[in-house]
This record gives C-alpha cells, structure tokens and sequence, in this order.
C-alpha cells in the first residue's frame, strides 16, 4: 500500500453537472476524512468517516454534496447541479485508530466547473 | 472564521539561511498542533507536530516554538536548503477531536 490513492486527479465539468470523486484510503486506517481547498488557502474540513459510519458533515457541505464509505473501505464524494464555486481541490486523507499519528493525504482531486 | 491565523503569506530566504513562520489561534481547547508541507500537485505532508505542555520539538532542521500564554506557535526551518520551498501549514485540534482547522498558509521560497 503506497498511501491514499485519488481518482481522478483533474476533472473538469460544465455547470449544473454531477461529479463523483473517489478515495482509497491506506488500507489499514479505519478513519476517513474528506477535505477542500481552495487557492491561496488551507484546507477546511468536509466529512469524516470511522468505518463505513459518516459521524460528522461540514456545513461546508451543502445538500448537492453526499459521501458515501461502503464497507468501511474505498469513499466516494458526489457533487451534484456543479456551481462555479465548487472549484477547487478535494482532499481525501486516512489515519488509524489514535491520534498522534495524524493523517496521510492523498494528492487530491482539482475540479473545475466552467 | 479561520480559527488559526498564520503569517506571512510567503517568504523567500537564500540557501543556509532560516526561515519563520508564525501562527496564532484564540481557542484554548485546541491540544494539538501540526504543521504540514505542500508541494505543488500534491497534498500536505505531516511534517512536525507539537501539544501544549512543551514549549519547543525538534526534528532534525524543522523546530516548533510553543508559547501557551501567547496563543501563538511558529515553525521554523533552520538551514534552508532549495528543496524546502513549499507551502507550509498551521493547523489545530481540539482535544478529542478529529478534525483539523488550518492556518491559511506561507509559501516559502529558497533561494540557491
């Protein structure tokens, strides 16, 4: 296992389209985490993840956003109606059980909605 | 709100030289303290870390200055060396928290 692996890695869509980006996270993490940058800023948190369970949702994250965690696994984070300032990269990240180990980012997804 | 507040937007400093970054926050329940590197393309990278019962962590050229009664914490690269230019980011925990909340970042230039 290499890290957490995103796909794609750029996307580009016409407004009012629907999106989905997807995340392995490091197989032996059981905590998932999806996060969104935007450019000249850090990243602000989305939704998380222990296992298959969504135990927190951002008010980041408007009613056109769904994550989704089966089987505690790969994640899937869906936009849908795209609005221009959806831009911007998503982060997915991982970490096990305890907290000093902090998280381990994949390299992100940059969507561009046009 | 950016609940961390980082300074200054970038920097550029010659090769050998130290590079400084400073962070302040207000919320006393954050006990947990990293900072991150980014390269372009790439995500940020846990770098150092620090919690508030210690006032400096040392990681071979990277340092974190810690002052509690401040609210304020700052990174600094000792050496620097052309390979550190990066964006590099604050960011806080609250105790039993999962979530971070990052600093705006510091885009650092070195100079060879």
């Amino acid at each position: 296992d290499t890290g957490v692996s995103q796909d794609p890695r750029h996307k580009i869509t016409k407004r009012g389209q629907n999106v989905t980006f997807r995340c392995d996270p490091i197989s032996e993490h059981n905590r998932l985490y999806w996060y969104r940058q935007t450019l000249g800023q850090g990243p602000e948190f989305l939704t998380y993840f222990q296992n298959e369970a969504q135990l927190e949702k951002s008010r980041l994250l408007s009613d056109r956003f769904s994550a989704e965690r089966p089987k505690g696994s790969f994640s899937t984070l869906e936009i849908q109606r795209t609005e221009q300032g959806d831009s911007a990269m998503y982060l997915c990240a991982s970490s096990p059980q305890g907290w000093d180990y902090g998280y381990t980012f994949g390299s992100g997804t940059r969507l561009t909605v046009v | 709100q950016q609940q961390v507040k980082q300074s200054p937007q970038s920097l550029i400093v010659q090769k050998g030289g130290i590079s400084i970054i400073n962070c302040a926050y207000e919320n006393t329940a954050f006990d947990y303290f990293p900072w991150y590197q980014q390269f372009p393309g790439k995500g940020p990278a846990l770098l150092i870390a620090i919690r508030p019962d210690v006032s400096e962590k040392k990681e071979g050229r990277f340092t974190i200055s810690f002052n509690k009664s401040a609210k304020q914490f700052s990174l600094h690269i000792m050496d620097s060396q052309p390979g550190d230019s990066a964006t590099y980011f604050c960011a806080a925990r609250i105790e039993d928290d999962y979530k971070l909340s990052f600093g705006a970042g510091t885009t650092v230039t070195v100079r060879a």
